[in-house]
This record gives C-alpha cells, sequence and structure tokens, in this order.
C-alpha cells in the first residue's frame, strides 16, 4: 500500500533550527518533495529529492535516504513567517504526487 | 506568466447544484492536475492532463466529477448534483515534463473553496 508518516505538530523557537521528519511506503518512487502552506493559501514547492543526500536552498535543506524510506525536511533561523504546515509528498509515478497529512509548524518568539 | 490561476476563488451552492470551476495553467506547462483539500488533510489527487489528454483518474473521483482540458490550455472540474461531502478546497497545479525517471515540480494555483449547503 501506500502511506506517509510525519508528525502533526511541532513548536521551535524563533532563531532556532527545527527538523520535520517524514517516512513513506510506497510501491513506486521518483522522489519526495516538500511543500509550504499557510493558512488559507496554496501549497508552494520548497524542494524535491531524488536521489540520496542533502538539497539546500537558503535556509531550507530537505534530505532522503531511499534505503530508509525516510526524509526530513530542515529550516535554520526560524522566523515567524515560517509558522506555516509542510508536506511531504512522493512521487509513486513521475506525474503525480502523494501527499501526507502535514506537520503543522509554530514558531514562537 | 504569474502562476496557477483558478476562478472562482470561493462557490457557495446548494445541495444538488451543478457547479463548475475553471484553472489556468502556468502557459508553457503540459501537464495539470487537480486536487481535492479538506481542512487538516494534504492535498488528494483527483485528475491528471498532460496537454488535452486526461490520462489518469482517482478512484476518489465519482461518476458525479467530470475535467476536461479542450485545447490543453486551460481546465475545468465540474460537480454535478452537489452533496455536502463535496465542500473542500480544490485545488489546480500544473508542471513541465521533467522526463520519465524524475517527478515533476507541480505550482499550485490558489483554489476554489466550495462549500455545499
Amino acid at each position: 500500500g501506500q502511506s506517509l508518516e510525519q508528525p502533526s505538530e511541532v513548536t521551535a523557537v524563533e532563531g532556532a533550527i527545527v527538523q520535520i521528519n517524514c517516512t513513506y511506503q510506497t510501491s513506486g518512487f521518483y522522489g519526495l518533495s516538500w511543500y509550504q502552506q499557510h493558512d488559507g493559501g496554496a501549497p508552494t514547492f520548497l524542494s524535491y529529492n531524488a536521489l540520496d543526500g542533502l538539497e539546500e536552498t537558503g535556509r531550507f535543506s530537505s534530505f532522503l535516504s531511499r534505503s530508509d524510506s525516510y526524509g526530513y525536511l530542515l529550516l535554520q533561523e526560524l522566523q515567524m513567517k515560517d509558522s506555516a504546515s509542510y508536506f511531504c509528498a512522493y512521487h509513486p509515478g513521475a506525474n503525480n504526487l502523494f501527499f501526507g497529512t502535514g506537520t503543522r509548524l509554530t514558531v514562537i518568539p | 506568466d504569474t502562476g496557477v490561476s483558478q476562478d472562482p476563488r470561493h462557490k457557495i451552492t446548494k445541495r444538488g447544484q451543478n457547479v463548475t470551476f475553471r484553472c489556468d495553467p502556468i502557459s508553457e506547462h503540459n501537464r495539470l492536475y487537480w486536487y481535492r483539500q479538506t481542512l487538516g488533510q494534504g492535498p488528494e489527487f483527483l485528475t491528471y492532463f498532460q496537454n488535452e489528454a486526461q490520462l489518469e483518474k482517482s478512484r476518489l473521483l465519482s461518476d458525479r466529477f467530470s475535467a476536461e482540458r479542450p485545447k490543453g490550455s486551460f481546465s475545468t472540474l465540474e460537480i454535478q448534483r452537489t452533496e455536502q461531502g463535496d465542500s473542500a478546497m480544490y485545488l489546480c497545479a500544473s508542471s513541465l515534463e521533467a522526463g520519465p525517471t524524475r517527478g515533476d515540480t507541480q505550482y499550485f494555483g490558489p483554489g476554489t473553496r466550495l462549500t455545499v449547503l
């Protein structure tokens, strides 16, 4: 079957570092994507990992281990505007996405 | 091009009525997707087009739902005989085909929030 697990909520302090983990189970896998969604807004693409290792984009980094069916999103130098829901989503094929239920990140002063 | 646009942004309808939503993708994108999202959940895949061809439909897409992309540009999603359970955010996304071994990066529109009374 297909499944994705990520924590439902995370709270972190402004300026700190937070890691959001994601584990998945799927028969087909083309890569793992991360999306940010603010309340009432659309999901916004953050990063994509097709191969094992770390991808860095500014304050955000994403990691993938295909052998462990595991990935994480790392947010550094947290800002209040980073408070949002973060979704990991895997590509079971080249042209579709399967989303998890999301992690709600709350950044506190 | 500023991104994916959707119209209307909000729709309130009575149970049993038909509704139609429109999505305009990023102009050079050949792939278009429809998703449904309810509160506290991630987007759920509904259907996917490559150019004008509808290549995949989720089991979530009942017979009351139909989608078209007649000229490979904009797309419409119609829901017939709406039910209260159809209340959700309907999201459209588009992508440029990345290749046979790489997942597409999908760019989402702002969504249409449907409320069925």
